[in-house]
Formats: C-alpha cells, structure tokens, sequence
C-alpha cells in the first residue's frame, strides 16, 4: 500500500515572500502521477499542480513548482510571491497507474496561512 | 456550471437516521469517487465506479453504507443508522482517463457535510 506523508502540519508566509511545503511517500510503484491539491476555506479541492512520475522535469504552473526527486520519494511544493488567496490546506497525493482504478492516497495537509 | 455537483451541501440528521447524498460528475467522465474526509485530516478513498459498475470498496465502508450509479452518470451515497462517527464531509470526484499525460486529472465537488447529533 501506497502512505504520503506531510511532515508540516501547519506554515505561515508573508505576502510575496516564497514558500516550500514538504511531502514524501512510500510505493514500490515505478509508474505514478503525483499531485498537489489546494483546499481553500470555502472547502472544494482544486488541482494546483501534477507530476508524471517518468518525467524527470519537475512541474511548473505560474508561480507553483515542484521538486521531484523520485529516488528519494520526495515531493515538494514551492510556492513563489505568495498571495493571501493563496491561504488554505494543501494536500499531497499519490495515483497508481498500475491497476486502473486511478484513486488518489492523500497526505493528511499543510494549514498555510499567508499573512499581509 | 459543468465542474463536479454535490447535494445536499449540508446536512444534520439524528443518530439512526438514514441519509442520502447526490453527486453529478462531469458529463464525459466516466470514473466517480467518493472520499471521506474529517476535520484535520486528508481525504479517505471509499467507493470507486467505473460507468455503473462498482469497482472497488474500502474497508471504511461499512454495510450501513451503500453507493449506487445507475446507467453510469450520476451517483448516490447512502448511510442507514446514522452514528456519530459518520460526521463528516463526503467527497465526490470524477475522472476520464485519456491514456495520455495531460488529461488525466480527479475533479472533486464542494462536497456534503454530514452532522450526526
């Protein structure tokens, strides 16, 4: 079975400063989608960035990035000129690829509070 | 609006009662969720369909639950006897999985929020 593990369970950044949240998992999957996911107070998840495990790039969206390092199973977020809407819980989650029903295994999140 | 539909938003609902939520997936996708979630923790997988076949249950799902998804679109969760420890938010989320990079991505809903009292 797949853990994803979210050692930060709570973060706080100024406004427009940066700021790295850390996850790490365990599988002896080869083939796996990593995913960030936002959780704002209004409550409904949303993407904020995905990793194909076979890609060596590490994922960019504006001004969300990863660091993957897959040999050492880690997955972290960073986030650049942070926003107050950017306030909210951030999950972490694994999909195995192989078996093809796709279910996410979550992290149990970081609380991010960015203050103005 | 054509992202994933939940309702009721919110529910509370006497220990012993039965209760029942709704979730519509986005129209092309054909794979649907239901996650768990409590407070302070992250989303628990419960029920996976694919079309209108169940596919697979956690072992967090209890006979006092049951989920259905007739002709494969939208899909209903059922708790009988409520307890106290079903108090939660229930995730529905869909997928349409394309073989290839880009597209393949979970959607989730706002999600129902159950009260036991």
């Amino acid at each position: 079975a797949q853990t994803v593990t979210q050692s930060q369970p709570e973060m706080s950044v100024q406004e427009a400063e940066t700021v790295t949240l850390s996850c790490t998992y365990d599988t002896s999957e080869s083939n796996y989608y990593l995913f960030w996911y936002k959780q704002p107070p209004s409550r409904q998840m949303i993407l904020v960035i995905r990793q194909e495990a076979y890609k060596q790039q590490n994922a960019t969206e504006n001004r969300f990035s990863v660091n993957f390092q897959k040999a050492a199973k880690s997955f972290s977020l960073k986030i650049s000129d942070s926003q107050l809407g950017d306030t909210a819980m951030y999950f972490c989650a694994f999909m195995k690829l192989r078996g093809s029903n796709y279910k996410l295994t979550f992290g149990k999140g970081t609380l991010l509070t960015v203050n103005p | 609006d054509t992202g994933v539909s939940q309702n009721p938003r919110h529910k509370i609902t006497k220990r012993g009662q039965n209760v029942t939520f709704r979730c519509d997936p986005i129209s092309e996708h054909n794979r649907l969720y239901w996650y768990r979630q409590t407070l302070g923790q992250g989303p628990e997988f419960l029920t996976y369909f694919q079309n209108e076949a169940q596919l697979e249950k956690s072992r967090l799902l209890s006979d006092r639950f049951s989920a259905e998804r007739p002709k494969g679109s939208f899909s209903t969760l059922e708790i009988q006897r409520t307890e106290q420890g079903d108090s939660a938010m229930y995730l529905c989320a869909s997928l349409t999985w394309t073989g290839t990079g880009s597209g393949n991505t979970i959607y989730f809903g706002e999600g129902s929020w159950l009260t036991v009292v």
